[in-house]
């Protein structure tokens, strides 16, 4: 069965620190991996990574996947408090399209 | 530009009763879908369509139907509420590429079972 563990669960910081949030995985038949970041409301699409080892980079976040490893990292750096929302990992593969499998999140909260 | 458009935004139901949610979009997607989350588990597929007249089971299907007559609408019923379907609802639609495609979420419903 597809997986998709993410850590930590929960983050708490500073403004201005440097955070990395972890993704792994079990997948058949990989086809991508996607990053979303939900505030009060629908998640809205961050990146998509289907490559081994290269970054994806938006402003201050950044992220990478290690299909060896089965792994991705989202870095976000010089965080603000505009950034305090939950960050999903989610995992398209399968042997039908369509059944992605979304990690449980990581809550990031980002203190003045 | 409307993009994917989920009505109603909060419903509560008493238990037994029967409900569509509606969702549409206007881009054109082939694939869209209905998730559920709740505290702690993320969000879980309910169905999914890869295109009108093709729908499929996702991860969590019992107690709700669905139909896709139509590329733009993807509606979601539940047959018979229960206090367990109290949940977030979210429709989302996507292109649909070899390699993926990113989704695009409807606003959500609240759902309160009673």
């Amino acid at each position: 069965e597809d997986k998709v563990v993410q850590s930590p669960l929960s983050l708490v910081v500073h403004e201005g620190d440097t955070v990395t949030l972890n993704c792994s995985y079990e997948v058949t038949n990989f086809r991508s991996l996607l990053w979303y970041k939900q505030e009060k409301k629908a998640p809205t699409f961050l990146f998509m990574l289907t490559s081994s080892g290269i970054e994806k980079k938006s402003g201050r976040l950044s992220s990478i996947l290690d299909k060896k490893e089965l792994f991705s990292i989202l870095n976000i750096t010089a965080t603000q408090t505009g950034d305090s929302a939950v960050y999903l990992c989610v995992q398209a593969g399968g042997t039908s399209y369509g059944k992605l499998t979304f990690g449980q999140g990581t809550i990031l909260t980002v203190h003045p | 530009n409307a993009g994917v458009t989920q009505t109603p935004k909060f419903q509560v139901l008493k238990t037994g009763q029967s409900m569509t949610l509606q969702c549409a979009q206007d881009m054109n997607h082939e694939y869209m879908s209905w998730y559920r989350q709740d505290p702690g588990m993320g969000l879980r597929l309910i169905h999914y369509s890869v295109g009108a007249g093709i729908t499929d089971q996702g991860e969590v299907p019992n107690g709700y139907n669905v139909s896709r007559s139509t590329t733009e609408d993807f509606p979601l019923r539940l047959l018979s509420a229960a206090p367990s379907q109290t949940s977030v609802y979210f429709c989302a639609s996507s292109y649909m590429r070899q390699g993926g495609s990113p989704l695009h979420f409807g606003n959500g419903t609240r759902l309160t079972v009673t």
